[in-house]
């Protein structure tokens, strides 16, 4: 069953750095999205991602944070200048449309550290 | 206060024993997701629900979403040990446009052997 990669699984960064998380969305699905989910806490929306620009964004993607699709199967996360804060585990997911009833399928995460 | 409510927030059972998880919303939910959570792992999706209710099966899972569309339950018949991990709710909450899913807490479920 085709699934939403990421890459690496686990990222260690100095505070001040920048990091680029990668994702491989399901083929032949259109939007993209980024959750992030803190320790302990629960899964929060990021940004979603349609038609090579943002659709939608939360209050947390503010300008540390940048999407982009380079190329046609990549989906990347950036963030310019991490902060301790940033330490969580981000999940890139895709679905084939934006209606309710198209599912939104989860990669296994990144587990971004800032130290 | 939160968005969605998940109780109860973790539960123990005996393998075979039958179990309930309950997702609650102050608002309409106009799609709702169940997904299963292993530590440190990515989301499975296990069903999503539309229309108040309709309930949908998978193995031994059944989700129900109410009549008012502001409650879901997760029902798991006969538990077996591979059943254990986190189940989370998230669901849209907002008709025309928003993508967004806003998640529940989640319920931690073990089962023991």
């Amino acid at each position: 069953e085709p699934e939403v990669t990421q890459t690496p699984s686990h990222q260690v960064t100095q505070m001040g750095q920048e990091v680029i998380l990668r994702c491989v969305p399901i083929s032949n699905h259109l939007y993209f999205y980024w959750y992030r989910q803190i320790l302990g806490q629960k899964v929060e929306f990021l940004v979603s991602f349609y038609n090579n620009e943002i659709s939608e964004k939360s209050e947390i993607f503010d300008d540390q944070f940048s999407v982009e699709r380079p190329d046609g199967s990549n989906f990347t996360l950036k963030i310019r200048s991490t902060k301790l804060e940033d330490s969580a585990m981000y999940f890139c997911a895709s679905k084939t449309t934006g209606a309710y009833n198209s599912p939104l399928h989860f990669g296994n995460g990144t587990r971004l550290t800032v130290t | 206060s939160q968005e969605l409510e998940q109780s109860p927030q973790s539960l123990i059972v005996q393998e075979g024993k039958n179990l309930t998880i309950n997702c609650t919303s102050s608002k309409t939910l106009y799609g709702l997701y169940w997904y299963k959570q292993k530590y440190g792992e990515g989301l499975i999706f296990l069903m999503m629900l539309q229309k108040g209710g309709e309930e949908k099966s998978h193995e031994k899972i059944t989700a129900k979403l109410d009549e008012k569309k502001q409650q879901s339950s997760l029902h798991i018949t006969a538990s077996q040990p591979s059943h254990a991990g986190i189940y989370l709710c998230g669901a849209v909450l907002t008709q025309g446009g928003s993508e967004k899913l806003v998640f529940g807490k989640g319920t931690k479920l073990t089962v023991n052997p």
